[in-house]
This record gives C-alpha cells, sequence and structure tokens, in this order.
C-alpha cells in the first residue's frame, strides 16, 4: 500500500513558466513532508521541506504547500529553469511500526523543462 | 567537509553470486539508511542502522542484509542475486534518525546479468 504517491510520472513545462508537481498522502500522521531533486547518476539532495503544522514555505523560486484536509502537497518552481529539468521526489516523515522515524517516499516525477 | 561516499560505483554481477556494497558517511553522522531505485518504482526503503544497529526496516526479502561499523561506516550484502535486483542503491547518512537532514551518496549502480 503506497502511502505516499506522485502520481504523474512525467511532466513537461516550457523554460519561464510555473512547475507544480504533486504528491498525495494517506497516513494523516505523517508530520514532516520533504521535496528532493536527483540528476542522473547522482543521489537526491534535499530541495525544501514543510511541518505539517504549516501550509506554505517558500524557498527562493521554490514553495512548498500543504492541503492536510485533502493530504495532498504541491511544490511550485517559478520560473522554470533548464536545470531544473530533474527527478523530483516526494518524501514523508512517520513513525515506523518500532516508533522510530522513517521517511516513507513517492515514486517520482520527472520534470522536463523545455527551451 | 566530505559527502557521503558511495563504493563501487558500478558492478556488473551473474544471478547466483553475492554483492558487497559500501557506504561511508558525513563524519560525525550516526545514521545510514539504504535504498534500492528502480525506474517507476521510486526509492524504496531497505534498513536504516543507528549506532551499530538496524532501526529500520523495509519490506525485502532475507537475501538482503546489512550492518554497521563502530565508525559509522555501512555495508549492505545481497546474496543468490536476482535479475530484478538490477538497481541504483543509494545510501543516505542522517546526524540521528529519519529526518529531513538526509544526505545521499550518488549511488552504486548494481546490474545483474
Amino acid at each position: 500500500d503506497q502511502q505516499v504517491k506522485q502520481n504523474s510520472p512525467s511532466l513537461s513545462v516550457q523554460e519561464g513558466r510555473i512547475s507544480i508537481l504533486n504528491c498525495d498522502y494517506t497516513n494523516s500522521m505523517f508530520d514532516y513532508f520533504l521535496w528532493y531533486k536527483k540528476y542522473p547518476a547522482e543521489g537526491p539532495t534535499f530541495l525544501i521541506s514543510i511541518s505539517s503544522i504549516k501550509d506554505k514555505n517558500e524557498d527562493g523560486r521554490f514553495t512548498v504547500f500543504l492541503n492536510k484536509s485533502a493530504k495532498h502537497l504541491s511544490l511550485h518552481i517559478v520560473p522554470s529553469q533548464p536545470g531544473d529539468s530533474a527527478v523530483y521526489f516526494c518524501a514523508a516523515r512517520g513513525l515506523s511500526r518500532d516508533s522510530n522515524y522513517q521517511l516513507i517516499w513517492g515514486a517520482g516525477t520527472k520534470l522536463i523543462i523545455k527551451p | 567537509k566530505a559527502g557521503v561516499t558511495q563504493t563501487p560505483r558500478y558492478l556488473i554481477k551473474t544471478r547466483g553470486q553475492q554483492v558487497t556494497l559500501s557506504c561511508s558517511p558525513i563524519s560525525g553522522h550516526r545514521s545510514v539508511s539504504w535504498y534500492q531505485q528502480t525506474p517507476g518504482q521510486g526509492l524504496q526503503f531497505l534498513f536504516e542502522y543507528f549506532s551499530e544497529t538496524q532501526r529500520n526496516k523495509g519490506n525485502f526479502p532475507g537475501r538482503f542484509s546489512g550492518r554497521q561499523f563502530s565508525n559509522s561506516r555501512s555495508e549492505m550484502n545481497v546474496s543468490t542475486l536476482e535479475l530484478g535486483d538490477s538497481a541504483l542503491y543509494l545510501c543516505a547518512s542522517s546526524p540521528g534518525g529519519a529526518n529531513y537532514g538526509y544526505t545521499f551518496g550518488s549511488g552504486t549502480r548494481l546490474t545483474v546479468v
């Protein structure tokens, strides 16, 4: 059972426009949400996060929105740049059966920025 | 400071063989987690080690095992390799526990033929 879902395997956006990446989750006990970015042949790198007590967090061109009632998370990139072309992973922090924190990951969305 | 180092970067093995992958975390980080990445499956959590103890485990068969040494370096072992084990194996370190302080290595690309 996938607790974190990224339903769009890929997304193509024109350079300069807004990119919106979506993530849905099922567990209302998740307390932190993160976005990671991954280039080919590299490990994922942390991009931005948001606590479950907030509904928005902004960092430069990147803004993450959290809608807890809908259990929905989105990452907005504006304006989109060619270097933003990468795979974006959404992750949620929750407690494992042993009461330790663990991250649950989505399958990723490949973002392609067209010049 | 040095990042997370994974060795080797690339590996080709034959079905039925076993393989050991290595991960050196960032100095001072005590938690090491391992992930398998395959196309369309995203990052699948294998296990997490903290202070030489396995603290969390994902839903992988017993052929996948790991350990952590006193210097926090970690190894992952896969026995009786199957074609479906071909993937990018990523290691992530953090100061302690599963939090947003994860730093990933570049991964080991394992190909099973």
